[in-house]
C-alpha cells in the first residue's frame, strides 16, 4: 500500500446527472477526510469519518452530497442531480489518530483526487 | 471569512537563493499548523508542521517559523532548488493535525535555474 487512491481520476457528466466517486486510504489509518478545491482556492473541507462513523460535515456539503464508509476502510461521495457548480477537484484524505485520547500529531495524506466537470 | 490568508499569489526566486512563503491567520484557537505542496493534476503532498508550543521547526532544507502573537508564520526553504517550483499552501487545525484542515489559498513558487 503506496499511499491513498481515488477512482476515477476524472469525470465528465451533464448536468442532472449522479456521480460517485470512490477514495481508498492508508489501510492503518482510521481517519477519512473529503475535501473539495475550485480553481486559485486552497482545499476546503467537507466531511470526516472516523472508522465508519461520519464526524463531522460542513455547511458546504449540501443535501444533494452524501458520503459513507461502510466498513471502516474505502469511502464514497456521491452527488446526485449534479450542478454546474459542483464543478471542482475532489480530494479524499487519510491519517492514524491515537485511541488512548492523547492528543497525537499526525499529518493527513491526501490521494491524487478526481476532478469533477459538470457539463 | 478566510481564516487562513496567503497574500502573495506567487513568488520567483533564482535557484540557490531563500524562498520565504507567508501566511497569517486569524483564528486564534488553532494549535497546529502544516505546509503542504502541490504539482499539477495530484493531490497535496506534506511538508512540514509545527505546533503551537513551538516558534520552530526544521527539515532538512525546510524551516517553518510561527510567531503566535503575530498570528503568522512562513516556511523557509534554503537552498531552492528548480524541482521546488510548486503551488504551497498553509494550512491550520484546532486540537491536532486529525482533524479537519483549513487552508490558505496557496502561493505559486517558481525557482528559476
Amino acid at each position: 500500500d503506496t499511499g491513498v487512491s481515488q477512482d476515477p481520476r476524472h469525470k465528465i457528466t451533464k448536468r442532472g446527472q449522479n456521480v460517485t466517486f470512490r477514495c481508498d486510504p492508508i489501510s492503518e489509518h482510521n481517519r477519512l477526510y473529503w475535501y473539495r478545491q475550485t480553481l486559485g482556492q486552497g482545499p476546503e473541507f467537507l466531511t470526516y469519518f472516523q472508522n465508519e462513523a461520519q464526524l463531522e460535515k460542513s455547511r458546504l456539503l449540501s443535501d444533494r452530497f452524501s458520503a459513507e464508509r461502510p466498513k471502516g476502510s474505502f469511502s464514497t461521495l456521491e452527488i446526485q442531480r449534479t450542478e454546474q457548480g459542483d464543478s471542482a477537484m475532489y480530494l479524499c484524505a487519510s491519517s492514524p489518530w491515537g485511541t488512548s485520547g492523547s492528543r497525537v500529531y499526525n499529518e493527513q495524506f491526501f490521494g491524487p483526487g478526481t476532478r469533477l466537470t459538470v457539463l | 471569512d478566510q481564516q487562513v490568508k496567503q497574500n502573495s499569489p506567487s513568488l520567483s526566486v533564482q535557484e540557490g537563493r531563500i524562498s520565504i512563503l507567508n501566511c497569517d491567520y486569524t483564528n486564534s484557537m488553532f494549535d497546529y499548523f502544516l505546509w503542504y505542496k502541490k504539482y499539477p493534476a495530484e493531490g497535496p503532498t506534506f511538508l512540514i508542521s509545527i505546533s503551537s508550543i513551538k516558534d520552530k521547526n526544521e527539515d532538512g532544507r525546510f524551516t517553518v517559523f510561527l510567531n503566535k502573537s503575530a498570528k503568522h508564520l512562513s516556511l523557509h526553504i534554503v537552498p531552492s532548488q528548480p524541482g521546488d517550483s510548486a503551488v504551497y499552501f498553509c494550512a491550520a487545525s484546532v486540537d491536532g493535525a486529525t482533524n479537519k484542515l483549513i487552508f490558505g489559498t496557496g502561493t505559486l513558487l517558481a525557482v528559476q535555474p
